[in-house]
C-alpha cells in the first residue's frame, strides 16, 4: 500500500487566495483526520470523518476552513480566504477504527505558506 | 480536554548513550501512542500502549505505560544518529479525538 497520499507537498499563496489541500487515505480505512501543526500550538486535530461523514469539526478554526469527503478515497481541506496565520503544515491521517484503539497513519503533510 | 506534557523539550546525547523521554497526561490515558517525526516529514507510528503497566519494545526503543495510566516513558538504548528526530506522544481521551504533546526533540551526536 502506498500509504496516505497528500498533495501538494508545498503551497505558497498570497493572502486572500483560496487554498485546497488534498488527501487520499489508505484503502479500507474508515476514519480520516485532518491536523494542523505549528511551532506554537503543536499538532491540532481540525476535523475527522467516519465513513465519509464529518463527525467532529470542533477543531476547525473558523468559517474560512471547510472539509469534504465525497468518497472513501478522497478528501479536501479548503481555506477561503487564506491569511498569513494559516501558515502551517497540514497533515491527513487515516485509521481502521477509533483513536483509543487503532493507530493513525499519517501522510507526509502539506507545508502551506501564506504571504 | 486532555493535555499531554512532554519532557524534556529537547535533549542532546552522544551516540551510544541511553536516553529517556516522558509524556504526562492530565487525565487517564485510553490508548497512548508514540510517533516519531523527522523535519519536513510526516509522523511514523512507533508503538501503542493500552494497559497500565504495559511495556513494549521495538529494536532499541522501549515504551512503558505506568500503572495509573497517566504517564508514559520511552527509552532508547545505545542511541544512534537514526534515532534523531521529534518524538510525539498522542492519547485518545475517550471521544475519538487524539490529543498530542508538543514533542521531545532528540539530537544524537556522532
Amino acid at each position: 500500500d502506498a500509504g496516505v497520499i497528500q498533495s501538494p507537498r508545498h503551497e505558497v499563496t498570497e493572502m486572500g487566495q483560496e487554498v485546497t489541500l488534498r488527501c487520499k487515505p489508505i484503502s479500507g480505512h474508515d476514519y480520516l483526520f485532518w491536523y494542523r501543526q505549528t511551532m506554537m500550538r503543536g499538532l491540532e486535530l481540525l476535523i475527522y470523518f467516519n465513513n465519509n461523514v464529518p463527525i467532529d469539526d470542533s477543531g476547525m478554526p473558523e468559517d474560512r476552513f471547510s472539509a469534504k469527503m465525497p468518497n472513501a478515497s478522497f478528501s479536501t481541506l479548503k481555506i477561503q480566504p487564506s491569511e498569513p496565520r494559516d501558515s502551517a503544515v497540514y497533515f491527513c491521517a487515516s485509521s481502521l477504527g477509533v483513536a483509543s484503539s487503532y493507530e493513525q497513519y499519517f501522510g507526509p503533510g502539506t507545508r502551506l505558506t501564506v504571504t | 480536554s486532555q493535555e499531554l506534557e512532554q519532557s524534556p523539550q529537547s535533549l542532546i546525547v552522544q551516540e551510544g548513550k541511553n536516553l529517556t523521554i516522558n509524556c504526562t497526561s492530565s487525565k487517564t490515558l485510553y490508548g497512548l501512542y508514540w510517533y516519531k517525526q523527522k523535519y519536513g516529514e510526516g509522523l511514523i507510528f512507533l508503538m501503542m500502549l493500552q494497559k497500565g503497566g504495559e511495556e513494549k519494545s521495538h529494536e532499541k526503543i522501549t515504551a512503558k505505560l505506568d500503572e495509573k495510566k497517566q504517564q508514559s516513558s520511552l527509552h532508547i538504548t545505545a542511541s544512534q544518529p537514526s534515532h534523531a528526530g521529534i518524538y510525539l506522544c498522542g492519547a485518545g481521551g475517550g471521544n475519538n479525538r487524539l490529543a498530542f504533546g508538543k514533542g521531545n526533540q532528540v539530537v544524537v551526536i556522532p
